[in-house]
């Protein structure tokens, strides 16, 4: 079946600009969670979505990001007035449900972003 | 092993022998333990997991090894081949709602 999807798979954008990417989780999954991968590194957790709950914003670096999910299924992830720190791929997982038991994270290829 | 900077550690094999892969956690709360694969300009992908309450887990080819102890994981991959090559991450999950926090990273090169 279908996975996660990712869109746009690259972005180049000039410092100030603001961007929105987005995410299609797999169908039925009701998490859905944003990481951010800066170049050698290891996935840095952001936001994540589950069901109708308020979603658990404790990763994300400034005000200048914000993520919201429509209908319970896709979510766009918006970045304002990009800085070159902002430069990273941003990754999309989604999972069949978040709680107590643990059920495996699906993640997207991933949007690289290019702030110049 | 460690990371610093932008310096992923890096093992490097001989197709078919063994590879071991090891990580350092930081939460003994931690209730989850999960490895993932991340080939060039693709996203993560689930290997195998291990919950807190075990030691050992076997896979195909793979095996995990958790010690509470000293905070440490490891992933053994048997046989490695060409298709192993990749950087592994290791995750746990430190609260309700399967957020995870990732290692930093290790280099797998494999030399035909």
């Amino acid at each position: 079946g279908a996975g996660v999807s990712q869109s746009p798979s690259n972005k180049v954008t000039e410092k100030g600009k603001d961007v929105e990417l987005r995410c299609d989780p797999i169908s039925g999954h009701t998490a859905l969670y944003w990481y951010r991968q800066s170049l050698g590194q290891g996935l840095e957790f952001l936001i994540y979505f589950q069901g109708n709950s308020a979603p658990d914003k404790s990763g994300l670096p400034s005000d200048r990001f914000s993520a919201e999910r429509t209908g319970g299924s896709v979510s766009t992830l918006t970045i304002q007035r990009t800085q070159q720190e902002d430069s990273a791929v941003y990754l999309c997982a989604s999972s069949p449900f978040a709680g107590t038991v643990y059920y495996e994270q699906y993640f997207g290829p991933g949007t690289r972003l290019t702030v110049t | 092993g460690e990371s610093v900077g932008l310096h992923l550690p890096t093992l490097s094999v001989q197709e078919g022998d063994n590879s071991i892969i090891n990580c350092a956690y930081s939460n003994s709360a931690s209730d989850y333990f999960i490895w993932y694969k991340q080939e060039s300009g693709k996203g993560p992908q689930f290997i195998i997991d291990i919950r807190s309450n075990m030691d050992k887990r076997q896979g195909q080819r793979v095996t995990v090894l958790l010690n509470k102890t000293v905070k440490h994981l490891s992933l053994q991959i048997a046989a490695t081949q060409p298709g192993d090559s990749a950087v592994y991450f290791c995750a746990e999950r430190e609260s309700w709602g399967n957020k995870l926090v990732f290692g930093a990273g290790t280099i797998l090169r494999v030399k035909s």
